[in-house]
């Protein structure tokens, strides 16, 4: 059963350098979302993506985020400059269409010094 | 915009028994509700959903409910076993398709604890 992957796995980084988390959708999935879970706390919403382009952002998702899908199946969460409070579980997920199942990634822990 | 409760915190039960987590919902234009499942440090991962046109699924051990007058909806967990053990998220999203708009908004998680 194919899978959404994303890499890396873990990331340190120094706050206010940038970083970029990857995320590969399944194949057949049309919308994406990239979600972030702060340690011990619930999943909280980031972005949404749809036909290359946001559809829906959060008050979380401020000038500091961009995302974007460069080659049709890489999906990206760039943080410009990074802050402390970034410091998170990010999970991309996708569906293959709205309302079906919201797939997840095994998501990438970001760790801001 | 939609806001998700969820409770108890923390639920502890004997194997075999059944555990009940039970969620609200604020928005009453929220269609979709799914429960999530996550093992320490890994995915959720969908374990059942309901939308608002029915009130009542069942997948073998497990069920969800919802009642849409009173905006709320449970996960019912029969037959509880160690594997059950985990932290369990409700959600709910809002059908609007012309902007491909059903982010999730995620309820504040119950950890599931079987005792064996």
């Amino acid at each position: 059963e194919p899978e959404v992957t994303q890499t890396p796995s873990h990331q340190v980084t120094q706050m206010g350098q940038e970083v970029i988390l990857r995320c590969v959708p399944i194949s057949n999935h049309l919308y994406f979302y990239w979600y972030r879970q702060i340690l011990g706390q619930k999943v909280e919403f980031l972005v949404s993506f749809y036909n290359n382009e946001i559809s829906e952002k959060s008050e979380i998702f401020d000038d500091q985020f961009s995302v974007e899908r460069p080659d049709g199946s890489n999906f990206t969460l760039k943080i410009r400059s990074t802050k402390l409070e970034d410091s998170a579980m990010y999970f991309c997920a996708g569906s293959r269409r709205e309302q079906e199942t919201q797939y997840f990634g095994p998501g990438t822990r970001l760790l801001v010094l | 915009g939609e806001n998700v409760e969820q409770h108890p915190s923390t639920l502890s039960v004997q194997e075999g028994d059944s555990a009940v987590i039970k969620c609200t919902y604020s928005d009453s234009a929220s269609n979709y509700f799914p429960w999530y499942k996550q093992e320490l440090g890994k995915r959720p991962q969908l374990i059942i959903d309901i939308r608002s046109n029915v009130g009542e699924k069942k997948d073998q051990r497990i069920a969800v409910t919802l009642n849409k007058t009173a905006k709320h909806f449970s996960l019912h967990i029969t037959e509880t076993q160690p594997e059950d053990s985990a932290v369990y998220f409700c959600a709910a999203s809002t059908d609007i398709s012309n902007f491909g708009n059903e982010k999730l908004t995620f309820g504040t998680g119950t950890r599931l604890t079987i005792i064996p």
